[in-house]
């Protein structure tokens, strides 16, 4: 079992919907949660961080956490066609080297 | 936001040769940096955690001796491939993790080796 896990996609929707990315994870004792985006030959850039339960708003974006399940999504609200990229779940485990263990990224598309 | 710098953002060289890739941390102090490899359409790798003032430490498989990584400051760490060959051409990218209890990684915008 990885990790780290999301569904490589890709995630097609038409701009204005809403993308809904998930990502579970495998280390129960993990603290830090982080999704980054990932644009073609560029380099990762944060869009949100998340260490407790529940949900966390940022514009158009919400990322919601639930360790009971092991479980931390992005939703992205009012999609636009430069919101297509590859979307990475990162998460520090329990070890506390403050490594990010990476998912493998979703692929979004956001269709005009 | 936190703002990291890489240089040079692209580079080519002759096989033999060393190569050397500065990460910066402009407007924070950052204790711990690391470095990642990326090849195309495959995920981040990371190659080693650099800390300020100490050896750094690589992943298994990651050769020392040819990717030699100094942390001299609080702002600045370098990556030197040495003696590159082309199966070392890749998308090199440092992360900074900001001086004050926050474990946050924040990414240069990498450099793109390619070695003839």
């Amino acid at each position: 079992q990885k990790e780290v896990e999301q569904n490589s996609g890709p995630l097609s929707v038409p701009e204005g919907a809403i993308a809904s990315l998930n990502c579970t994870y495998s280390d129960r004792g993990s603290q830090s949660f982080f999704w980054y985006r990932q644009y073609s030959g560029k380099s990762p850039e944060l869009i949100m961080s998340i260490y407790s339960n529940g949900d966390k708003e940022d514009g158009r974006f919400t990322a919601q956490l639930n360790k009971a399940s092991q479980y931390v999504s992005l939703l992205i609200r009012d999609s636009q066609p430069s919101d297509s990229a590859t979307y990475l779940c990162a998460v520090i485990g329990s070890g506390n080297t403050g490594k990010l263990i990476f998912g493998q990224g979703t692929t979004l598309q956001v269709k005009p | 936001g936190a703002v990291v710098s890489q240089h040079p953002s692209r580079v080519i060289c002759k096989s033999g040769t060393s190569v050397k890739i500065e990460c910066r941390s402009l407007d924070f102090q950052a204790t711990t940096m690391f470095w990642y490899r990326q090849f195309p359409k495959q995920s981040l790798m990371l190659m080693a955690t650099s800390n300020e003032g100490s050896k750094a430490t690589y992943e298994q498989g990651v050769e020392k001796d040819k990717f030699l990584i100094n942390h001299a400051s609080l702002t600045l760490s370098t990556l030197t491939v040495t003696s590159a060959h082309p199966e070392d051409s890749s998308f090199y990218i440092c992360s900074a993790r900001a001086f004050l209890g926050t474990d946050t990684q924040y990414f240069g915008p990498g450099t793109r080796l390619t070695v003839l």
